[in-house]
């Protein structure tokens, strides 16, 4: 887990408002990365993903934006919904097929 | 099955007793992966099985723990003298791709394992 840092780890927002997640790795062998959800008593589930020849992706109400030489890659919430309450995970993935998650973002959307 | 099932969904075990924890994977995959998740954290790698062929085990994280998957679909994650330190959830995911880095990763609800 060392490998990413994700910030922050607790984020409240208004229906409607845009949360940003930020995940920045070190091994430069990741060649996926995708932001999980995660419900309460739930497996996390994919989200969104990008590959690194892209620097962004727009699904939904969803965006990741990448930054290759920075190694940073953030997520998008708009208008965001009080259904969107979960934890969310960036997890690149190596070459190798193992993800690494980072250690979790607790998103709160008031109504 | 619609997606991955794992039992038990909740065990609870005392300190030196062994655990087993089962996955079955989507019908059809062939990659299939266990990770560890500690309250509040994120999930860790810990082995991961190609059909029968447990082609990466470098997560594990003591040789108490031993995973298998011998006819290359339902897969068993063993744990033999539980440690407190052994709590946490432990999820199963898989893929349909023959390599690990191709395809979407499906997670099970995972089995939480309380060691008292």
């Amino acid at each position: 887990q060392q490998q990413v840092k994700q910030s922050p780890q607790s984020l409240i927002v208004q229906k409607g408002g845009i949360p940003i997640i930020n995940c920045a790795y070190e091994n430069t062998a990741f060649d996926y990365f995708p932001w999980y959800q995660q419900f309460p008593g739930k497996g996390p589930a994919l989200l969104i993903a990008i590959r690194p020849d892209v620097s962004e992706k727009k699904e939904g109400r969803f965006t990741i934006s990448f930054n290759k030489s920075a190694k940073q890659f953030s997520l998008h919430i708009m208008d965001s919904q009080p259904g969107d309450s979960a934890t969310y995970f960036c997890a690149p993935r190596s070459t190798l097929g193992r993800l690494y998650f980072g250690r979790g973002t607790q998103l709160t959307v008031w109504p | 099955g619609a997606g991955v099932s794992q039992s038990p969904r909740y065990k609870v075990a005392k300190r030196g007793q062994d655990v087993a924890l089962r996955c079955d994977p989507i019908s059809g995959h062939v990659s299939l992966f266990w990770y560890q998740q500690a309250l509040g954290q994120g999930p860790e790698f810990l082995t991961y099985f190609q059909n029968e062929a447990q082609l990466d085990k470098s997560g594990l994280p003591s040789d108490r723990f031993f995973a298998e998957r011998p006819e290359g679909s339902v897969s068993t994650l063993k744990i033999q003298r539980t440690q407190q330190e052994d709590s946490a959830v432990y999820l199963c995911a898989s893929s349909l791709g023959r390599r690990p880095n191709t395809g979407e990763l499906f997670f099970g609800e995972g089995s939480r394992l309380t060691v008292l």
